[in-house]
């Protein structure tokens, strides 16, 4: 089955404790993306990398990090996590970032930074 | 700063109604697209619209693509219970490859 896979789903954490959001996809997808979703703010993105060794800033890449070091996983690292932080995250993937490329989204991950 | 506007943030109305959600900006858009998300889920594309004028029909759900690609609309005709959810238009720009979400709309139809 086609899949985007987060891990894990939900998360609760202390401040400045490092944390690693895991994300994988079986479709093969060039393109991966994270994005977080805030009640009032909708989804907005962390990074997006468009293929192997490719990454670049979204529009809140402040606080994360991401590697893309193989195609199918996309992991978003959050070095010392805040209160500001949480906040529900989701990874995508699509085969083509173009006109018309569909997103594959994972079930998302809740996180909550105390 | 592009922002893409969605219309109404919420709405909540009986089943068998009709109901339209709006997305509007002041961008052109190479595409749109649109998702509903249930909750505990990622948002699933329903459709994708090119062309402006372009209008496409998926069951009950009915969308247009403005004929400047500044907007878009979602009809429903005969809203069922299934229909609850947040719908999110998405932009994409081909200039600088980037994707734009909408706020979303919440809809919950009452049984």
């Amino acid at each position: 089955e086609a899949q985007v896979t987060q891990n894990p789903r939900y998360l609760i954490t202390v401040t400045g404790k490092k944390l690693t959001v895991t994300c994988s996809q079986n479709m093969n997808h060039e393109y991966m993306s994270w994005y977080r979703q805030d009640p009032g703010l909708g989804l907005r993105q962390i990074y997006y990398s468009m293929n192997v060794e490719v990454t670049d800033k979204g529009d809140v890449p402040e606080g994360y990090k991401v590697s893309r070091k193989e195609k199918r996983n996309f992991p978003l690292i959050l070095e010392s996590p805040s209160p500001n932080q949480t906040s529900l995250y989701f990874c995508a993937s699509s085969s083509l970032q173009g006109a018309t490329g569909e997103l594959f989204f994972g079930e998302g991950s809740r996180l909550t930074v105390l | 700063t592009q922002l893409l506007e969605q219309s109404p943030q919420f709405l909540s109305i009986q089943e068998g109604e009709n109901l339209t959600v709006y997305c509007n900006s002041s961008s052109v858009f190479s595409s749109l697209q649109w998702y509903r998300q249930e909750p505990g889920e990622g948002p699933v594309l329903l459709v994708t619209v090119v062309t402006g004028g372009e209008v496409k029909k998926l069951k009950r759900l009915t969308f247009q693509f403005g004929d400047a690609r500044k907007d878009s609309s979602l009809h429903i005709t005969a809203a069922q219970t299934g229909d609850t959810g947040l719908y999110l238009c998405a932009g994409f720009m081909n200039r600088d490859d980037k994707i734009i979400f909408g706020k979303g709309t919440r809809l919950h139809i009452l049984p």
